[in-house]
């Protein structure tokens, strides 16, 4: 019962650096997302996936791209991290079925420090 | 644009007693969808309840209950006779439905519940 999946769980990084953040999920669900939670502000939405090879903009998505060429997988890429992205990032992914919203499905989430 | 607001930051209980969580939302939308995930300690986001816009009926689920009242656009969530073990952060959460809204959520900013021995 893999369900979602991220790597890597913890990263330290210099400003500047670049890294990917993987998600894959094995539910064959279409919608993907990926969230930010930083304290006091809950979660915030930062780009989102509603099928292979499409992807949008969230609440947050300054600083930040993805790419979705699988199914399964949604990335979540930092170009020049900065210190305002040490976060904890979660992924999730949900169902689509016809207009009943399914709920989403977390990853335990990757706690990324931006020095 | 959706906005969900969770009063209270920090709830300390005795075990045993009862708490209500609060939730007020704000959506232009007459259809949408209202929920709320628990995170514990160790940092997962586990699903507790969906509720649709349509369907006022508060919900029991073993110690757990909700109330909405789309009158004030309010979600609240109780627990009876509190454990230690839902000691968590609790989100509320909002999603549209059909069109654009793709399930993305808005989140409230959460509450962190503390049961104490």
């Amino acid at each position: 019962n893999a369900g979602v999946t991220q790597t890597p769980k913890f990263r330290v990084l210099k400003t500047g650096q670049s890294m990917t953040l993987l998600c894959a999920q094995d539910m064959n669900h279409e919608y993907m997302y990926w969230y930010r939670q930083d304290p006091g502000m809950g979660l915030r939405l930062i780009h989102y996936s509603v099928g292979e090879g499409t992807t949008a903009k969230g609440e947050v998505p300054d600083g930040y791209n993805v790419s979705r060429l699988k199914k399964q997988n949604f990335l979540l890429g930092l170009e020049s991290a900065a210190p305002s992205q040490t976060s904890v990032y979660f992924c999730a992914s949900s169902s689509k079925q016809g207009s009943s919203n399914q709920p989403q499905h977390f990853g335990d989430g990757t706690r990324l420090s931006i020095l | 644009a959706q906005k969900v607001t969770q009063a209270q930051t920090e709830i300390s209980v005795v075990e045993k007693e009862d708490v209500t969580l609060d939730c007020v939302y704000e959506t232009r939308d007459t259809t949408y969808y209202l929920f709320w995930y628990k995170q514990p300690p160790s940092g997962e986001l586990v699903f507790l309840i969906r509720r649709n816009s349509f369907d006022e009926q508060n919900e029991i689920s073993g110690r757990y209950s909700w109330n909405f009242q789309k009158s004030t656009s309010s979600f609240n969530f109780t627990i009876t006779a509190s454990q230690v073990v839902d000691s968590a952060v609790y989100f509320c959460a909002l999603s549209g439905v059909g069109g654009t809204s793709y399930g993305k959520l808005t989140f409230g900013q959460g509450t962190i519940l503390t049961v104490h021995p």
